[in-house]
Parts: structure tokens; sequence; C-alpha cells
């Protein structure tokens, strides 16, 4: 069973276009990761949020990212005006929060910027 | 900066054949060094977290081992299935982000 949900699968979009992505965690947790990886690249940190607040952020995480937790459970990621280097692979996360836990990630979103 | 360097960046085995993929890394006061396992368009898998040197951890066929500069995922007679990429990562200082090396992409040849 996934630990985490991550809808959709694939997005494509226009340049200049706002994308939302959508995570759903199987179970209750406080803390919640975005990562991105583009094609033949590292998996990068984007965002890490905790109790309805962005903890930490990377220099990545720019004006054009948003998160947000709307009803409790959805966990979202808002690109307001895609980039064609937006392109890449998205994951959720979430984890315990604590020194040294693993994290659980979600099968992703492949965002394609056209 | 946390760094992160992973080798070989590919790897190529025949089944059976044991082998050793590296990972290291430069850090401020790590937390946990973790081993994922990725298959294409999947996400990380969990495999391991390490927290100090001399630590290892082992399931089935993989055993990773960790000192104060790197870390070792030891395959020890592979099987096909256990093809993929495996991605190495850290948590170090006061931050809660993983910093990930490159990856090794490991190939097991019937």
């Amino acid at each position: 069973e996934p630990e985490v949900t991550q809808t959709p699968s694939h997005q494509v979009t226009q340049m200049g276009q706002e994308v939302i992505l959508r995570c759903v965690p199987i179970s209750n947790h406080l803390y919640f990761y975005w990562y991105r990886q583009i094609l033949g690249q590292k998996v990068e940190f984007l965002v890490s949020f905790y109790n309805n607040e962005i903890s930490e952020k990377s220099e990545i995480f720019d004006d054009q990212f948003s998160v947000e937790r709307p009803d409790g459970s959805n966990f979202t990621l808002k690109i307001r005006s895609t980039k064609l280097e937006d392109s890449a692979m998205y994951f959720c996360a979430r984890g315990g929060g604590g020194s040294g836990e693993k994290l659980f990630f979600g099968s992703g979103t492949q965002l394609s910027v056209l | 900066e946390d760094q992160v360097t992973q080798s070989p960046e590919a790897l190529r085995l025949q089944e059976g054949e044991s082998s050793s993929l590296n990972c290291s890394y430069t850090v401020s006061g790590l937390r946990g060094l973790f081993w994922y396992r990725q298959d294409p368009g999947k996400g990380p898998e969990f495999l391991f977290t390490l927290y100090s040197a001399g630590e290892e951890k082992e399931k089935e066929r993989l055993k990773a081992t960790l000192t104060k500069k790197e870390s070792f995922l030891h395959i020890t007679a592979p099987k096909p299935e256990d093809s993929a990429t495996y991605l190495c990562a850290v948590q170090a200082g006061g931050a809660q982000k993983l910093v990930f090396g490159q990856g090794t992409r490991l190939t097991i040849n019937p």
C-alpha cells in the first residue's frame, strides 16, 4: 500500500500557465516535503511543510512556487507561471520530522512544460 | 555546503556477481545517511538509515556500512530484480532536507 498518493501522474502544460500538483498522504503525518528530479539529474529538495507552515525551503523554491494543505488532507504544490526549466518529476514525501528520520516518497508527477 | 558523490555512475554485473557501490559525503554534523532504491518512473523507496561510523544494516542481499567519510552498499549474489538506481542521501546539521547523490544505475544481467 503506497504511503503517499500523487495526482496527476503526468501533467502537460504550456509555458506561463499555472499548475497544481497534489499529494494525499495515507496516514496522518505532520511533516510533508516536495522534491523534484530533472531528467538525468539528482533528486533536489524544494520545501518542507510542518503544521501548515513552511519550515524549510531551498533556493529553487522562489516566488513562483507555493504550498498549502487546504483541506487538512491534500497537500499541494502550485507553480504560478511555469517555465520550460520546471519540467521535471515532482515527488511528494512524508516523514515524522525527527532527526535522521526516513521519508516515504510518492510515485511522482511528471510535469512537462511546452 | 553539504555534498554527496556516488560512484560508479553505472555498474553492470552478471547474476550472482557481488560488488559494492560507494557514497562519499562531506557534511557538517551528520544526522543520518540514507540509501534508497529508485525504479524507472517511480519515487525513491527507502532501504536503510545509518547514523554513526561503524554502523551496518542488512536486508536480503544488501548490506550498508558507514564510515566518517563514506558509505558502501554491498550487494551479494545479485539477481536481475535488483536492477535499479541506488540513491544515497544525507541529512545534516539542523536541516530537515535530504541532500542526494546522483545515484548509481545498477544492471544485473541473467
